[in-house]
Order: C-alpha cells, then sequence, then structure tokens
C-alpha cells in the first residue's frame, strides 16, 4: 500500500470551476509538500504546510494533522492551471526524503 | 529568482555504459537530493547529500550509482553501467536549510537503448 495515496487521478473542469485535490498518507509527517508538475516534467514547489491552511493566489492548501489528510484547492481555475498535482510528505523519522504520491493530472478546458 | 539547473535536458547513452547527470544547486544552500521517475510512475527518492557526504539513500541507489559535489557548485549523479530500467526522468534538488522547501530543476530525461 502507498504510504500517500492522491485522489482522484485525473480531474477535467471548465475554465473557472472551483478544483479539490485529495491526499491521505499513513505515516506520521514533519511536513506536507504540493508540487505542480508542467507538461514538460519540470517539478513546482507551491507550498510547504504543517498545519492549518496556507493560500497563493488562486491556490489554497489545507492540512489535518489529527486526520492524516490534506488538499489542494485551485480558485476560478484557467487552462494554464493544467498539469500534474503531486503531495509529498517529509515523513517524522526521516527529515531528509520526500515521499511522493502518485499525483493527480487536472486538465481545464476553455 | 535563482534556479537549480540540470544538463543535459536529454540524454540518450547506450546500455552498459557511464552516465553523468549534471546539477548546479541554488548557491546558498546546503542540501542537495536526487529524485528519479520512470515514465508514468510517481517521483521517488534516490539519494540525499549534505556536508560532502551521502546522508541518506534509498535501495534503488546501489553501487552502480555514485554522487559528487566536485568543485562546491555542481552536484553530479553518475550511473557506472546504465540499464534498460534506469530509463527515467532524473531531478535534482536543493534546500537551503532543513525543514524547508525543496527547490528542483527541469530533470534530464535519461534514455537507455
Amino acid at each position: 500500500k502507498n504510504e500517500v495515496e492522491q485522489s482522484p487521478q485525473n480531474l477535467t473542469a471548465q475554465e473557472g470551476e472551483f478544483i479539490t485535490i485529495n491526499c491521505s498518507y499513513s505515516v506520521g509527517i514533519s511536513a506536507l509538500h504540493w508540487l505542480q508538475q508542467h507538461p514538460g516534467g519540470g517539478i513546482v514547489s507551491l507550498f510547504m504546510l504543517s498545519s492549518g491552511k496556507k493560500k497563493h493566489g488562486r491556490l489554497i492548501a489545507t492540512i489535518n494533522i489529527q486526520e492524516k489528510h490534506s488538499s489542494l484547492h485551485i480558485t476560478a481555475s484557467h487552462p494554464r492551471d493544467s498539469a500534474v498535482y503531486i503531495c509529498a510528505v517529509l515523513a517524522s523519522y526521516n527529515t531528509d526524503k520526500l515521499i511522493f504520491g502518485t499525483g493527480t493530472r487536472l486538465q481545464v478546458f476553455p | 529568482e535563482p534556479e537549480v539547473t540540470q544538463t543535459p535536458s536529454h540524454q540518450v547513452t547506450q546500455m552498459g555504459q557511464e552516465v553523468i547527470l549534471r546539477c548546479v544547486p541554488i548557491s546558498n544552500h546546503l542540501y542537495f537530493y536526487w529524485y528519479r521517475q520512470i515514465l508514468g510512475q510517481k517521483v521517488e527518492f534516490l539519494v540525499s547529500f549534505y556536508n560532502n557526504e551521502i546522508s541518506e539513500k534509498s535501495e534503488i541507489f546501489d553501487d552502480q550509482f555514485s554522487v559528487e559535489r566536485p568543485d562546491g557548485s555542481n552536484f553530479t549523479l553518475k550511473i557506472r553501467s546504465t540499464k534498460l530500467e534506469d530509463s527515467a526522468m532524473y531531478f535534482c534538488a536543493s534546500q537551503d536549510r532543513g525543514q524547508r522547501p525543496q527547490h528542483f530543476g527541469d530533470g534530464t530525461r535519461l534514455s537507455i537503448l
């Protein structure tokens, strides 16, 4: 069983829709990352959080440590948001490596 | 904004050949990582490097792999005798200190023929 699970695997939306991507993990963590992988393959860090909520522009990330669950929300989605969104955790017992989820492929159509 | 750069963007190599993937981390960063992503699969940790030595490595990082920071700016991953299953996208990342966001390069796509 994967230590980090994401849902859905694939997501299609119309421009302007509110998007939610979910991440559940089974290990204790010190922090959780949301990453964006572009169609060309490059990875960009969006958020790193260990509690509560963070907001950057149209992106909002929340985490519930007790429930071992995080969500990434995109408000007023746009075709340029089309990418793979990856959840990755920094395990409490190991501060070096990220453990990645399988990613959620988002396509936003005009 | 400073960024992590990786070269080459695409490397094609015959099976059994040695390959060196290069990374230039952000200049004031102290922690360095290599990850790989086989096509269609999730990103996997290979190795972390701090204070001129490996701090952790995964089961994937066997004796065929090595890392080096030869000149204080470059961070390299060497695969001594490549296998078909080494074909993947390899990502370098750097971090200024522990428990901080990692900054990723755009990756090197390695194709083994």
